[in-house]
């Protein structure tokens, strides 16, 4: 069972629409996660971190986790066309604080 | 402010030759990850070093890859006789310290993609 798995998508959506991105993970051990964003032929961006259960909001990000049900969600509201890159769940693994399992990414494409 | 700086950003390699990728960390930052990152499929963390130290490199292969962060210098990952399957992008990131949450908040480099003919 792999530790961090991601809807790879493709998803496409119309500008200003609600984007909902997911994963779930295995292993409940250290429990940092990570939303990565990356465009084509770049390196991943950070977006945001969180520890706790709950939501966590920047702008018009938000990072939820749920650790009853182990599932992680990255909510984009107002999307726009520069929204549109892949984006990676990641968490920390290995019993290590630094070293991070990534999911497959999910492509999103923000339609204008 | 410079980012994370990697170099070079496109490698091409024949068969059993050796490829250097260097990377050189945001000012300030003096940890080092190296992760790959193969054709559809996430990446992968292969090594983490401190100045002069590595740390781990438990998802290193055994053979023909090695890693370096030097006291004055870049960062080089080295893969010595490269084969077709070693041909992916090499992201290399890099934080300020390894203690809460900063290493956790690992800023990545552009990435360098080398391609094995």
């Amino acid at each position: 069972q792999k530790e961090v798995e991601q809807d790879p998508g493709p998803l496409s959506v119309p500008e200003g629409a609600i984007v909902s991105l997911n994963c779930t993970y295995s292993n409940s051990a250290f429990q940092y996660f990570m939303w990565y964003r990356q465009y084509s032929r770049k390196g991943p961006e950070l977006l945001m971190y969180t520890y706790s259960s709950g939501n966590k909001e920047d702008g018009r990000f938000t990072a939820q986790v749920d650790k009853s049900s182990k599932y992680i969600s990255l909510f984009i509201r107002d999307s726009q066309p520069s929204d549109s890159a892949t984006y990676l769940c990641a968490r920390n693994s290995g019993g290590s604080n630094y070293k991070l399992t990534f999911g497959k990414g999910t492509l999103l494409t923000v339609n204008p | 402010n410079a980012g994370v700086m990697q170099n070079p950003r496109h490698l091409v390699r024949r068969r059993g030759q050796e490829a250097r990728l260097r990377c050189s960390p945001m000012k300030g930052h003096s940890h080092v990850y190296w992760y790959r990152q193969l054709p559809e499929e996430g990446l992968k963390f292969m090594v983490y070093l401190q100045k002069e130290n590595i740390i781990d490199e438990s998802g290193m292969p055994k053979e023909r890859f090695s890693a370096e962060f030097p006291k004055e210098g870049p960062s080089i990952l080295r893969i010595q006789q490269v084969v077709r399957g070693d041909s992916a992008a090499y992201f290399c990131a890099s934080s300020p310290r390894v203690s809460g949450h900063s290493s956790y908040e690992q800023y990545f480099g552009p990435g360098t993609r080398l391609t094995v003919t």
